[in-house]
């Protein structure tokens, strides 16, 4: 079955540097949409992209669709405190349902 | 954005009772929603997809008669773990879509099983 990998699993970086998460499909995708987690909380959509080398900004954050749309990134400029939280990636194939990595753990010091 | 609740939000429960967790959407119709088990610090396990006015499919692995699944109206659907045991206790998410394809998902809050 269609399987979506991300990495890293944790990443803790200080308040100002750069992060980014990688996701990658064993199969190509009609759709890849981003979620993010807050500690206690429930996902919460971000974006979705559609189109192959699509990409699309959020104010410091910028979403990446691959060219052969098997791959996406999510790349947050200058993290602050309240980036803090797990980045899930799903990913839809078909007429599949949506398949969510494993998600990627941010912690930011101040 | 379109609403799902869930609730309730925490339960605490005696081994070997049945609890039941409801999903609805608040202002969109669902004719289908999904429930996933999240353990602490890992990601969302798809437990079944639900089907309104039909049966639900299950993932493989997860045993039907012990998370009983009913999608009685487009707005709600319940999910019963029945018999519940200590390795049940687990975050227990629904999530709907307004559309079939390309939409976004939107998730109740959650439910905090915890079996004693």
């Amino acid at each position: 079955g269609q399987q979506v990998m991300q990495i890293p699993q944790y990443q803790h970086v200080q308040e100002g540097e750069d992060f980014t998460t990688y996701c990658n499909s064993s199969t190509t995708l009609s759709n890849i949409q981003w979620y993010k987690q807050r500690p206690g909380g429930h996902p919460v959509f971000l974006i979705q992209l559609v189109k192959s080398g699509e990409v699309k900004k959020q104010k410091r954050l910028t979403f990446q669709f691959g060219e052969a749309k098997k791959n996406s990134s999510l790349h947050i400029t200058a993290t602050q405190t309240t980036d803090v939280g797990t980045y899930f990636c799903a990913g839809l194939s078909g007429y599949s349902t949506l398949t969510f990595g494993k998600g990627t753990m941010l912690l930011v010091s101040p | 954005g379109a609403v799902v609740s869930q609730h309730p939000s925490r339960v605490i429960c005696k081994s070997g009772t049945s609890v039941k967790i409801e999903c609805r959407s608040l202002d969109f119709q669902a004719t289908t929603m999904f429930w996933y088990r999240q353990f602490p610090k890992q990601s969302l396990m798809l437990m079944a997809t639900s089907n309104e006015g039909s049966k639900a499919t299950y993932e493989q692995g997860v045993e039907k008669d012990k998370f009983l699944i009913n999608h009685a109206s487009l707005t709600l659907s319940t999910l019963t773990v029945t018999s519940a045991h200590p390795e049940d206790s687990s975050f227990y998410i629904c999530s709907a879509s307004e559309g079939f394809q390309n939409t976004e998902a939107f998730f109740g809050q959650g439910t905090r099983l915890t079996v004693v």
